[in-house]
């Protein structure tokens, strides 16, 4: 089974201020996806395939990387993104990261 | 609009059944695979079932392997999961969830369904 480590387990950031998420794989994955839940719903497709923005996704977010290290990150952080975050892989079944809770500061 | 609606959740006791549903709206259901998904309490996500489109290949989770069943039934647009030899450990919101391409990833999701198992 493939492990996916996210970090930081939780973080605090300002509005405005830049922030990045971690996600590291036990094995090399093809993609990186990530899902966004607020409290008390369902999750949401946010970035898939490592980098495309799911549709409504605001352009201050971005994926990136490769192998067993994908970063999502936010350019300046806003209110509305304080939310936890997870990361998921399909290359071998499916495995999520116990993500990481984003708090505003 | 793509929409995913469950159904069947409730208070079991350890060793039971249960059978859920989830209704599809909004997407050619018969076209994409479908998964369900769980959350426990606090906890975070754990994938436990993919049906392909046709209902011809599944796969589960060792979590849940041999006492979870995934099916469908394309002419009502409807994706069930039938749980038996419940757990406590099985408690949990479950989710059910549309395929994106490849299988690969979750890009809609229903609002879940609570089941909680307990004596």
């Amino acid at each position: 089974e493939i492990v996916l480590t996210q970090s930081p387990t939780t973080m605090a950031a300002s509005p405005g201020e830049k922030v990045t998420l971690t996600c590291r794989a036990s094995s090399s994955v093809s993609y990186m996806h990530w899902y966004q839940q607020r409290s008390g719903t369902s999750p949401k497709l946010w970035i898939y395939e490592t980098s495309k923005l799911a549709s409504g996704v605001p352009n201050r977010f971005s994926g990136s990387g490769s192998g067993t290290s994908y970063s999502l990150t936010i350019n300046s952080m806003e209110t509305e993104d304080a939310a936890t975050y997870y990361c998921q892989q399909g290359s071998s079944y499916h495995t999520f990261g116990a993500g990481t809770k984003l708090e505003l500061k | 609009e793509v929409q995913l609606v469950e159904s069947g959740g409730g208070l079991v006791k350890p060793g039971s059944s249960l059978k859920l549903s989830c209704v599809a709206s909004g997407f050619t259901f018969s076209s994409y695979g479908m998964h369900w998904i769980r959350q426990a309490p606090k906890k975070g996500l754990e994938w436990i079932a993919l049906i392909y489109y046709d209902s011809s290949n599944k796969y589960y989770a060792d979590s849940v392997k041999g006492r979870f069943t995934i099916s469908r039934d394309n002419s009502k647009n409807t994706l069930y999961l039938e749980m038996n030899s419940l757990r406590s450990e099985d408690t949990a919101m479950y989710y059910c969830a549309k395929s994106g391409y490849g299988y690969n990833y979750f890009d809609y999701w229903g609002q879940g369904v609570m089941v909680t198992v307990s004596s």
